[in-house]
């Protein structure tokens, strides 16, 4: 498989735990990208890394919100003490030039 | 103002029709922009990038880019069902090239 891995495709968990992601980029690209997109919204940027470090954040990520890629190949995002505004389609994408793209994303329902 | 900007829709054409998506963007320092198509419950795939003045035209794509106005577009001809999904225009931007996204445009294309 070519493409942009993310597991697991759907999470369920109470309020209040923590959950983890992980996201598998095409081996090639050394660009990651994590957004969130809720209903009825476009996708929204939250972090940035080339190779392993994290470059870039955005004001989205809360500090109950931490993401690493060890060694510049997978990457994880892990929310913790979850709230129900934290439910919605978290995507990796990852880029060589201007080409973007995504996984099939991590749907999280918060209950 | 948001930074990207579309008609939300519902947009409906029959079958066999021209479908026009259009898109306007605030940052004029904006270079590259992308229509993504996102079916229900799907991430979004990439249709096409533009970043010249003028048409891109892609079997039955056409990308428009207008940056003195601040305008891109996309042309669907002749319509087909299959179509049917959220369109999304994306501008990349900031130090980390990260896509903005605008709300998307729902297209229902009618048999």
């Amino acid at each position: 498989d070519t493409g942009v891995s993310q597991d697991p495709r759907h999470k369920i968990t109470k309020r209040g735990q923590n959950v983890t992601f992980r996201c598998d980029p095409i081996s090639e690209h050394n660009r990651l990208y994590w957004y969130r997109q809720t209903l009825g919204q476009g996708p929204e940027f939250l972090t940035y890394f080339q190779n392993e470090a994290q470059l870039e954040k955005s004001r989205l990520l809360s500090d109950r919100f931490s993401a690493e890629r060890p060694k510049g190949s997978f990457s994880t995002l892990e929310i913790q003490r979850t709230e129900q505004g934290d439910s919605a389609m978290y995507l990796c994408a990852s880029r060589e030039g201007l080409g973007y793209t995504f996984g099939s994303g991590t749907r999280l329902t918060v209950v | 103002q948001k930074e990207v900007e579309q008609n939300s829709g519902p947009l409906s054409v029959p079958e066999g029709a021209i479908a026009s998506l259009n898109c306007t963007y605030s940052d004029r320092g904006s270079q590259s922009f992308f229509w993504y198509r996102q079916y229900s419950g799907k991430s979004p795939e990439l249709i096409m990038f533009i970043y010249s003045n003028g048409d891109k035209e892609d079997g039955r794509f056409t990308a428009q880019l207008n940056k003195a106005s601040q305008y891109v577009s996309l042309l669907i001809r002749d319509s087909q069902p299959s179509d049917s999904a959220t369109y999304l225009c994306a501008v990349n931007a900031g130090s980390a090239r990260q896509l903005t996204f605008g709300s998307g445009t729902q297209l229902t294309v009618l048999p």
